[in-house]
Protein backbone atom coordinates (compact mmCIF):
# COMPACT_ATOMS: atom_id res chain seq x y z
CA UNK A 1 0.00 0.00 0.00
CA UNK A 2 1.10 3.63 -0.92
CA UNK A 3 1.91 5.79 1.74
CA UNK A 4 -0.57 8.81 -0.67
CA UNK A 5 -3.24 7.45 -2.16
CA UNK A 6 -4.99 9.73 -4.67
CA UNK A 7 -7.46 8.75 -7.36
CA UNK A 8 -5.83 9.42 -10.63
CA UNK A 9 -9.48 10.35 -12.12
CA UNK A 10 -9.85 11.91 -15.20
CA UNK A 11 -11.68 14.17 -14.29
CA UNK A 12 -14.05 16.63 -16.55
CA UNK A 13 -16.12 18.72 -15.37
CA UNK A 14 -18.38 22.01 -17.00
CA UNK A 15 -16.87 25.80 -16.62
CA UNK A 16 -18.09 27.22 -13.30
CA UNK A 17 -18.32 23.84 -11.62
CA UNK A 18 -16.82 22.94 -8.01
CA UNK A 19 -14.40 20.67 -8.17
CA UNK A 20 -13.32 18.61 -4.81
CA UNK A 21 -9.86 16.38 -5.68
CA UNK A 22 -8.79 14.41 -2.46
CA UNK A 23 -6.10 12.40 -1.14
CA UNK A 24 -5.68 9.92 2.00
CA UNK A 25 -2.22 9.10 3.90
CA UNK A 26 -1.22 6.19 5.85
CA UNK A 27 2.01 7.93 7.66
CA UNK A 28 1.13 9.71 10.55
CA UNK A 29 3.98 11.72 10.92
CA UNK A 30 3.43 13.71 8.05
CA UNK A 31 2.76 17.30 9.51
CA UNK A 32 3.14 19.60 6.06
CA UNK A 33 0.54 18.99 2.98
CA UNK A 34 0.54 20.48 -0.06
CA UNK A 35 -1.06 21.09 -3.80
CA UNK A 36 1.08 20.95 -6.78
CA UNK A 37 -0.35 21.86 -10.26
CA UNK A 38 1.47 20.43 -13.45
CA UNK A 39 0.16 21.60 -16.98
CA UNK A 40 0.59 19.39 -19.75
CA UNK A 41 4.52 19.10 -20.86
CA UNK A 42 5.47 21.23 -17.85
CA UNK A 43 6.82 20.41 -13.98
CA UNK A 44 4.65 20.46 -11.12
CA UNK A 45 4.55 24.09 -9.65
CA UNK A 46 3.07 24.60 -6.02
CA UNK A 47 -0.40 25.32 -5.41
CA UNK A 48 -0.93 25.85 -1.99
CA UNK A 49 0.50 24.50 1.59
CA UNK A 50 -1.00 23.97 4.80
CA UNK A 51 0.41 23.21 8.24
CA UNK A 52 -1.29 20.52 10.25
CA UNK A 53 -5.43 20.60 10.38
CA UNK A 54 -7.41 23.37 9.23
CA UNK A 55 -8.70 25.00 5.95
CA UNK A 56 -6.70 27.65 3.89
CA UNK A 57 -8.53 29.79 0.90
CA UNK A 58 -6.24 31.25 -1.64
CA UNK A 59 -8.95 33.08 -4.14
CA UNK A 60 -10.95 30.05 -5.91
CA UNK A 61 -8.75 27.40 -3.87
CA UNK A 62 -9.56 25.95 -0.71
CA UNK A 63 -6.99 23.29 1.33
CA UNK A 64 -8.32 21.75 4.13
CA UNK A 65 -6.52 19.05 6.08
CA UNK A 66 -8.11 16.61 8.44
CA UNK A 67 -5.05 14.33 10.12
CA UNK A 68 -8.13 12.63 12.44
CA UNK A 69 -9.12 10.63 9.27
CA UNK A 70 -6.03 11.11 7.47
CA UNK A 71 -7.78 12.85 4.60
CA UNK A 72 -6.59 15.84 2.92
CA UNK A 73 -9.31 18.12 0.03
CA UNK A 74 -8.67 20.99 -2.93
CA UNK A 75 -11.83 22.42 -3.57
CA UNK A 76 -11.79 24.89 -6.94
CA UNK A 77 -14.46 27.17 -7.02
CA UNK A 78 -15.85 28.76 -10.42
CA UNK A 79 -13.37 26.07 -12.36
CA UNK A 80 -12.58 27.74 -15.48
CA UNK A 81 -10.71 25.72 -18.22
CA UNK A 82 -7.26 27.58 -17.63
CA UNK A 83 -7.42 25.54 -14.40
CA UNK A 84 -7.18 22.69 -16.24
CA UNK A 85 -3.86 20.51 -15.54
CA UNK A 86 -2.82 17.25 -13.10
CA UNK A 87 -3.25 17.86 -9.35
CA UNK A 88 -0.35 16.24 -7.09
CA UNK A 89 -0.74 16.24 -3.58
CA UNK A 90 2.33 15.74 -1.20
CA UNK A 91 2.91 15.72 2.34
CA UNK A 92 6.47 16.15 4.35
CA UNK A 93 6.81 15.27 7.67
CA UNK A 94 8.45 17.48 10.18
CA UNK A 95 11.60 15.41 11.65
CA UNK A 96 13.30 12.14 11.36
CA UNK A 97 14.44 10.65 8.02
CA UNK A 98 11.81 12.13 5.96
CA UNK A 99 12.56 15.72 6.99
CA UNK A 100 13.14 17.96 3.25
CA UNK A 101 11.33 14.64 1.47
CA UNK A 102 8.07 14.98 -0.10
CA UNK A 103 5.67 11.83 -0.74
CA UNK A 104 3.40 12.52 -3.86
CA UNK A 105 0.06 11.17 -4.75
CA UNK A 106 -0.35 10.00 -8.55
CA UNK A 107 -2.19 13.11 -8.96
CA UNK A 108 -5.80 13.69 -10.46
CA UNK A 109 -6.00 14.91 -13.92
CA UNK A 110 -8.27 17.52 -14.51
CA UNK A 111 -10.08 19.31 -17.29
CA UNK A 112 -12.56 22.01 -17.29
CA UNK A 113 -14.68 22.62 -20.28
CA UNK A 114 -16.17 25.35 -21.53
CA UNK B 1 16.06 34.05 -11.97
CA UNK B 2 16.01 30.92 -14.70
CA UNK B 3 14.72 28.41 -12.18
CA UNK B 4 15.74 24.80 -12.80
CA UNK B 5 17.67 24.02 -15.45
CA UNK B 6 17.53 20.57 -17.18
CA UNK B 7 19.35 18.95 -20.07
CA UNK B 8 18.32 17.74 -22.65
CA UNK B 9 14.91 18.19 -22.86
CA UNK B 10 14.36 15.39 -24.83
CA UNK B 11 16.24 11.95 -25.25
CA UNK B 12 15.87 8.89 -27.32
CA UNK B 13 18.17 6.25 -27.59
CA UNK B 14 18.62 2.52 -28.11
CA UNK B 15 18.34 -0.15 -25.70
CA UNK B 16 21.90 -0.73 -23.76
CA UNK B 17 23.48 2.68 -24.27
CA UNK B 18 24.26 5.62 -21.83
CA UNK B 19 21.83 8.22 -20.66
CA UNK B 20 23.08 11.50 -19.00
CA UNK B 21 20.44 13.55 -17.74
CA UNK B 22 21.66 17.10 -15.96
CA UNK B 23 20.46 19.51 -13.85
CA UNK B 24 21.48 23.09 -12.67
CA UNK B 25 19.31 23.63 -9.54
CA UNK B 26 18.28 27.18 -8.20
CA UNK B 27 21.29 29.43 -7.30
CA UNK B 28 21.17 28.93 -2.92
CA UNK B 29 19.24 25.92 -3.01
CA UNK B 30 20.72 23.57 -0.91
CA UNK B 31 18.88 20.28 -1.80
CA UNK B 32 18.42 18.67 -4.80
CA UNK B 33 15.66 15.86 -5.80
CA UNK B 34 15.67 13.37 -8.72
CA UNK B 35 12.13 12.17 -9.09
CA UNK B 36 10.66 10.28 -12.16
CA UNK B 37 6.95 10.65 -13.49
CA UNK B 38 5.20 7.63 -15.03
CA UNK B 39 1.10 7.23 -16.22
CA UNK B 40 0.96 3.98 -14.32
CA UNK B 41 3.32 4.66 -11.10
CA UNK B 42 3.38 8.78 -10.83
CA UNK B 43 5.99 10.93 -9.31
CA UNK B 44 8.39 8.66 -7.75
CA UNK B 45 11.35 10.40 -5.82
CA UNK B 46 14.39 8.38 -6.90
CA UNK B 47 17.21 10.18 -4.59
CA UNK B 48 17.87 13.16 -3.30
CA UNK B 49 20.97 15.29 -2.22
CA UNK B 50 21.49 17.55 0.93
CA UNK B 51 24.86 20.02 0.81
CA UNK B 52 25.85 17.40 -2.15
CA UNK B 53 25.31 14.91 -0.07
CA UNK B 54 23.14 11.80 -0.99
CA UNK B 55 20.84 11.52 2.01
CA UNK B 56 18.02 9.02 0.71
CA UNK B 57 18.45 7.01 -2.46
CA UNK B 58 15.97 4.42 -1.80
CA UNK B 59 14.03 5.42 -4.61
CA UNK B 60 16.73 4.56 -7.03
CA UNK B 61 15.50 1.45 -8.72
CA UNK B 62 18.66 -0.74 -9.45
CA UNK B 63 22.36 -0.40 -9.81
CA UNK B 64 22.04 0.77 -13.50
CA UNK B 65 21.07 4.36 -11.99
CA UNK B 66 23.42 6.75 -10.47
CA UNK B 67 23.46 9.94 -9.17
CA UNK B 68 26.34 12.42 -8.62
CA UNK B 69 26.38 16.03 -7.34
CA UNK B 70 29.71 17.50 -8.06
CA UNK B 71 29.08 20.99 -6.80
CA UNK B 72 26.08 22.96 -5.58
CA UNK B 73 25.36 23.79 -8.91
CA UNK B 74 25.34 20.78 -11.18
CA UNK B 75 23.91 17.12 -10.43
CA UNK B 76 23.74 14.28 -12.98
CA UNK B 77 21.28 11.15 -13.28
CA UNK B 78 22.98 8.43 -15.42
CA UNK B 79 21.63 5.25 -16.89
CA UNK B 80 23.59 2.76 -17.66
CA UNK B 81 22.97 0.85 -19.49
CA UNK B 82 18.88 1.88 -20.12
CA UNK B 83 16.34 -0.30 -21.18
CA UNK B 84 12.48 0.14 -23.13
CA UNK B 85 11.10 0.40 -19.03
CA UNK B 86 13.23 3.43 -17.99
CA UNK B 87 11.32 5.76 -20.78
CA UNK B 88 9.31 8.15 -18.76
CA UNK B 89 9.72 12.20 -17.89
CA UNK B 90 12.55 12.65 -15.67
CA UNK B 91 12.48 15.89 -13.14
CA UNK B 92 14.89 17.45 -11.14
CA UNK B 93 13.77 20.01 -8.49
CA UNK B 94 15.58 21.84 -6.24
CA UNK B 95 14.62 23.71 -2.53
CA UNK B 96 16.36 25.50 0.34
CA UNK B 97 15.91 23.38 3.31
CA UNK B 98 16.57 24.96 7.06
CA UNK B 99 16.85 23.38 10.06
CA UNK B 100 14.76 26.23 11.51
CA UNK B 101 11.81 25.28 9.48
CA UNK B 102 10.19 22.37 8.16
CA UNK B 103 8.44 23.19 5.65
CA UNK B 104 10.22 23.32 2.22
CA UNK B 105 8.59 24.20 -1.23
CA UNK B 106 10.17 22.37 -4.07
CA UNK B 107 10.68 23.92 -7.56
CA UNK B 108 10.93 21.68 -10.47
CA UNK B 109 12.50 21.89 -14.00
CA UNK B 110 10.61 21.29 -16.80
CA UNK B 111 11.97 17.40 -17.13
CA UNK B 112 13.98 15.34 -19.65
CA UNK B 113 11.78 13.01 -21.69
CA UNK B 114 13.08 9.92 -22.38
CA UNK B 115 12.65 7.17 -24.30
CA UNK B 116 14.43 4.02 -24.51
CA UNK B 117 13.45 2.23 -27.97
Amino acid sequence: QKEVEQDPGPLSVPEGAIVSLNCTYSNSAFQYFMWYRQYSRKGPELLMYTYSSGNKEDGRFTAQVDKSSKYISLFIRDSQPSDSATYLCAMSASRGTSYGKLTFGQGTILTVHP
Amino acid sequence: DAGVIQSPRHEVTEMGQEVTLRCKPISGHNSLFWYRQTMMRGLELLIYFNNNVPIDDSGMPEDRFSAKMPNASFSTLKIQPSEPRDSAVYFCASSLVLATISYNEQFFGPGTRLTVL
